[in-house]
């Protein structure tokens, strides 16, 4: 079963501008992390929040987390082409045993 | 490459053959995850490994289904009887577990038709 839940499903952009991803999820988590996937490809890792966190940015990524609501945001700055695949979120909901990904978001970045 | 490596990367067979598929993990990492893509769809978890040990497996893993990483190195996943509802890419990931799940390092997967 699925965890969470991403919105939009389908996200369409020109190059340069923001991107937003949204995840909702069901049961408590110990972290909450986000997965790149190039079509047909294995998922990359991008970067691990945890529950305690409410805000991480790497690189030109921005993720926040409010767990009252549990629901996390994924925000792509400056979007490229290269940006175009799927992205998912994965909680580690208890156990530290494994991650259940949600529905996925797929982003077109266009020139 | 030091990455997570599958084998095959594509496999076409016919309904009632059995297929078997290989994931060799990074060789530092003690955790061993195999998941099942559809199209359109996340990851499902189907089962995990730390080192030769099988601790959980999902409810979506049939009697058709059996997993096993001796040694604790590399893991097989083998279907049998292999049916349509099947078909689907099937991932290996692997993880160094020190308490807590940390990132998965995803292989390039493994993708099952059946006819």
């Amino acid at each position: 079963s699925q965890q969470g839940e991403e919105d939009p499903q389908a996200l369409s952009i020109q190059e340069g501008e923001n991107a937003t991803m949204n995840c909702s999820y069901k049961t408590s988590i110990n972290n909450l992390q986000w997965y790149r996937q190039n079509s047909g490809r294995g998922l990359v890792h991008l970067i691990l929040i945890r529950s305690n966190e409410r805000e991480k940015h790497s690189g030109r990524l921005r993720v926040t987390l409010d767990t009252s609501k549990k629901s996390s945001s994924l925000l792509i700055t400056a979007s490229r082409a290269a940006d175009t695949a799927s992205y998912f979120c994965a909680t580690d909901t208890g156990g530290g045993n494994k991650l259940t990904f949600g529905t996925g978001t797929q982003l077109k970045v266009e020139l | 490459d030091t990455g997570v490596s599958q084998d095959p990367r594509h496999k076409i067979t016919k309904r009632g053959q059995n297929v078997t598929f290989r994931c060799d993990p990074i060789s530092e990492h003690n955790r061993l995850y195999w998941y099942r893509q559809t199209l359109g769809q996340g990851p499902e978890f189907l089962t995990y490994f730390q080192n030769e040990a099988q601790l959980e497996k999902s409810r979506l893993l049939s009697d058709r289904f059996s997993a096993e990483r001796p040694k604790g190195s590399f893991s097989t996943l083998e279907i049998q009887r292999t049916e349509q509802g099947d078909s689907a890419m099937y991932l290996c990931a692997s993880s160094l577990y020190t308490g807590g799940i940390r990132e998965l390092f995803f292989g390039e997967g493994s993708r099952l038709t059946v006819l």
